[in-house]
């Protein structure tokens, strides 16, 4: 099945600064990889998303890159605030529906 | 529209106890999943159900049982709870314009 790997587990930045989290995956036929947001006690909350036909979208301060040749794609925050602080989860799927979910990314901005 | 709904919340059981997690959805979208959330393991996919009489297993599904019930419910039985299975458990659906996943707002369970 896929694998997909997260890095970094952590993130601290400075209030203002930028925030990258990068994934790779395993299964070349993926085509789906949606990055979702998870609040301290909430859901997970889809933030942004990009399918293997796009090498980058843009959404205000968040984008998300595919580098489908090599198997990885990064979500960048650009002005971080304090509100970003949260859980990133990076995900990958074929066209069966089945969402493969990275470990996570707990982002902490510093004011 | 109260989207995707779970309950319990939380939940205590003993080694051995059974119990069923519901999940409602009012969005009438045809795929519903079940996931467990651990610290560090991401979000891991227990079943599924692609439409309303079929279900799969998913990434880790041994210890529990799943029902899709009709298309408004999919539930996830533990017929005898093991330690192991302290989780934070996640029903979601999927669908819309972005075919996007939404989570309901998970049941906290603790097996002692």
């Amino acid at each position: 099945g896929e694998n997909v790997e997260q890095h970094p587990s952590t993130l601290s930045v400075q209030e203002g600064d930028s925030a990258v989290i990068k994934c790779t995956y395993s299964d070349s036929a993926s085509n789906y990889f949606p990055w979702y947001k998870q609040e301290l006690g909430k859901r997970p909350q889809l933030i942004i998303d990009i399918r293997s036909n796009v090498g980058e979208k843009k959404d205000q301060r968040i984008a998300v890159t595919l580098n489908k040749t090599a198997k990885h794609f990064s979500l960048h925050i650009t002005e971080t605030q304090p509100e970003d602080s949260a859980v990133y989860f990076c995900a990958a799927s074929k066209n069966d529906y089945k969402l493969s979910f990275g470990a996570g990314t707990t982002v902490t901005v510093r004011a | 529209n109260a989207g995707v709904t779970q309950t319990p919340k939380f939940q205590v059981l003993k080694t051995g106890q059974s119990m069923t997690l519901q999940c409602a959805q009012d969005m009438n979208h045809n795929s519903m999943y079940w996931y467990r959330q651990d610290p560090g393991m991401g979000l891991r996919l227990i079943y599924y159900s692609a439409s309303e009489g079929t279900t799969d297993k998913g990434e880790v599904p041994n210890g529990y049982n799943v029902s899709r019930l009709n298309k408004r419910e999919f539930s996830l039985r533990l017929e005898s709870a093991a330690p192991s299975q302290t989780s934070v458990y996640f029903c979601a659906t999927e669908g819309g314009v972005r075919d996007e996943q939404y989570f309901g707002p998970g049941t906290r369970l603790t097996v002692t």
